[in-house]
């Protein structure tokens, strides 16, 4: 069966520090693979997600960037964390099915408090 | 825009009743609807899924979709306390995006927050 890990589970980093969140998949090979920020109260925000390996697409110009280094591994960083980027940020991923539907599943999250 | 929207609640329902969540969406392309839910705290967790007009049921819970209204619902019978979470819809974008290699992007609602009471 697949599963998918994140880490840190929690994280509080000061303005102006970088950040490199980590995403895992096991269980399934050339998996489609998001990031998801879920900000308090409100809904989910795909920020980025990729097809393949050292292929990224963005969906939210921000000061965040994403990176697929290996199939099954997405590492989400920044180099200068803002207020605003505090929130709950979630690893999905899919493998696309006959008739090009698939289904997302979520990892655990890490929740990112920056102070 | 694409646009996913749910009424944000909280919808509360005595233990044993049924629960109705509802859900509609903008983009008349879209072909695949999602029902997650989420405990404060913790990740999104799939629970029913459906492609096609009608219901399609899975133990407690039902999902039905309405394309022509572009709705979809979520029924839950016999409601237990531990319902009690956020209900979030999601919308797939047609699969022709993902043949052109555009991925697959899921559009969510806001959430229903369900509160399920003895």
């Amino acid at each position: 069966s697949q599963t998918i890990h994140q880490w840190p589970a929690t994280l509080v980093q000061p303005v102006g520090s970088p950040l490199s969140l980590e995403c895992t998949v096991e269980g399934t090979s050339n998996p489609n693979l998001y990031w998801y920020r879920q900000a308090a109260g409100r809904g989910l925000q795909l920020l980025f997600y990729s097809v393949g390996i050292g292929q990224i697409s963005s969906e939210v110009p921000q000061n965040l960037s994403a990176s697929r280094p290996q199939d099954r591994q997405f590492i989400l960083s920044s180099k200068k964390l803002l207020l605003s980027d505090s929130g709950f940020y979630l690893c999905a991923w899919s493998v696309i099915r006959a008739g090009g539907r698939d289904t997302q599943y979520f990892g655990p999250g890490t929740r990112l408090t920056v102070l | 825009q694409k646009e996913v929207e749910q009424n944000s609640g909280p919808l509360s329902v005595p233990e044993g009743a049924i629960a109705s969540l509802n859900c509609t969406y903008s983009d008349r392309g879209s072909q695949s609807f999602f029902w997650y839910r989420q405990y404060s705290g913790k990740s999104p967790e799939l629970i029913m899924f459906i492609y096609s007009n009608g219901d399609k049921e899975d133990g407690r819970f039902t999902a039905q979709l309405n394309k022509a209204s572009q709705y979809v619902s979520l029924l839950i019978r016999d409601s237990q306390p531990s319902d009690s979470a956020t209900y979030l819809c999601a919308v797939n974008m047609p699969p022709e995006s993902i043949l052109t290699g555009g991925g697959n992007k899921l559009t969510f609602g806001t959430g229903t927050q369900l509160k399920v009471e003895l």
